[in-house]
């Protein structure tokens, strides 16, 4: 079965340090992969994707994400963490292939939390 | 700069009420889409349309119709409401496929059946 795993609901970080966000897939072929994330009582806001190339992704407020074929893993990075960033993220995986390429597979979400 | 609004933002139902949730989108996408969000099973696929017309099943689409008469409105319908439906609905819309095109989400509709 196609899946995302997002292994922590929650990771804390003090403001400053860098944070890491982790997800794994399991999809066949090679997957179109994303990051979005969401505010309280909001809708999720789009951070980046990885379809092909470059194995590290840059998006928006700074982040990045690093593809990892080998490992079938999408990690979410930042190099300084901010008080903002404090939301849910989540990783989404596409598989390939007919009335798929109309989905989304999202996992159950991260809570991130920075300490200021 | 509305992208995409859902209407109500909040409701509450009684088990076997019917109602629409409405979904419009003001940025001219083809793709549209209703999720619903539960706490620890991320986001679920309802139903979702490809374009004016059309509308095809999810990954939950059990309880609930779909409509898609105008490009800009989405609507998602339920036509017995049942405590299992509790839940927060996200309309999404995107210009391309959801394979390599970011979706845009609404600030959702907090759905309570009693």
């Amino acid at each position: 079965a196609q899946s995302v795993a997002q292994p922590e609901d929650q990771v804390n970080v003090a403001e400053g340090n860098p944070l890491t966000v982790k997800c794994t897939y399991s999809v066949s072929g090679n997957p179109y992969l994303f990051w979005y994330v969401q505010y309280p009582n909001r809708g999720l806001q789009f951070l980046l994707k990885y379809i092909t190339g470059d194995n590290l992704v840059k998006g928006s407020y700074g982040f990045e994400a690093e593809f990892n074929k080998s490992q079938t893993s999408f990690h979410l990075k930042k190099p300084s963490a901010l008080v903002s960033d404090s939301a849910l993220y989540f990783c989404a995986v596409s598989p390939l292939g007919g009335g798929a390429t109309n989905k989304l597979i999202f996992g159950t979400g991260t809570l991130l939390a920075v300490q200021p | 700069n509305a992208g995409v609004t859902q209407t109500p933002k909040f409701r509450v139902l009684k088990t076997g009420q019917s109602m629409t949730l409405l979904c419009a989108q003001d940025m001219n996408h083809e793709y549209m889409y209703w999720y619903r969000q539960d706490p620890g099973m991320g986001l679920r696929l309802i139903h979702y349309s490809v374009g004016e017309g059309t509308t095809a099943k999810g990954e939950v689409p059990d309880g609930y119709n779909v409509s898609r008469l105008k490009k800009q409105n989405f609507l998602l319908g339920l036509e017995s409401a049942a405590p299992s439906q509790t839940s927060v609905y996200f309309c999404a819309s995107s210009y391309g496929q959801a394979n390599n095109q970011p979706q845009h989400f609404g600030d959702g509709t907090r759905l309570s059946i009693l």
